[in-house]
């Protein structure tokens, strides 16, 4: 199967600081991937998918890009409020599978 | 409003059997895919299964193939998970997702609060 390695596992920035989380691909899966946020206690939401495309009512904040192996979530501003963890997953193929996660806080 | 609203957990033996449910509303159920995703309590997402909108296409974790079950009635808007055979390393919280699509092999929009699992003698 297919793995997902997500990068880091945890990090702290401050408010209004560029946020940049990776998501590796043990092979090609083209645009297939999306992006979840999982606030503390809360059900996950689909941030963006396609690789790229924001799902309805995200903020524009959040953006994702990558293809083939290599993607990217980026938060150009953190807020409060963006504290999560937050998952990518693979769907190019089954079964569907979830990378490791990367936790969000602020400092 | 859209809703996923899953029922059927509780405290099981190990080797016994539990049947999942999730009741849909809010929208045409029988126009999408459907999946389970457990999390233990401090960890990440896995999915478990998920089923096509015709229930022509299923598909399994390698860690719960042959021992769980992915069905639904779109009649009643609900769907299903029979899990047999139950381990510890089944204990989690169990939700249902909606794919944003016919086909199981897609991302998941809609998710529901989930119900829990503990197997446990």
């Amino acid at each position: 199967d297919i793995q997902m390695t997500q990068s880091p596992s945890s990090l702290s920035a401050s408010v209004g600081d560029r946020v940049i989380i990776t998501c590796r691909a043990s092979q090609d899966i083209r645009g297939y991937l999306a992006w979840y946020q999982q606030k503390p206690g809360r059900v996950p939401q689909l941030l963006i998918y396609s690789a790229s495309t924001l799902q309805s009512g995200v903020p524009s904040r959040f953006s994702g890009s990558g293809f083939g192996t290599d993607f990217t979530l980026i938060i150009s501003s953190l807020q409060p409020e963006d504290v999560a963890t937050y998952y990518c997953q693979r769907y190019n193929s089954a079964p569907l599978t979830f990378g490791g996660g990367t936790k969000v806080d602020i400092k | 409003e859209l809703q996923l609203v899953e029922s059927g957990g509780g405290l099981v033996q190990p080797g016994r059997s539990l049947r999942l449910s999730c009741a849909a509303s809010g929208f045409t159920f029988g126009d999408f895919a459907m999946h389970w995703v457990r999390q233990v309590p401090g960890k990440g997402l896995e999915w478990v299964a998920g089923i096509s909108w015709s229930s022509e296409n299923l598909g399994y974790a390698d860690s719960v193939k042959g021992r769980f079950t992915i069905s639904r009635d779109n009649a009643k808007n609900s769907l299903y998970l029979e899990m047999s055979n139950l381990g510890s390393e089944d204990t989690a919280l169990y939700r249902c997702a909606r794919g944003d699509a016919g086909d199981y092999v897609y991302y998941l929009d809609v998710w529901g609060t989930g119900t829990t699992v503990i197997v446990s003698s």
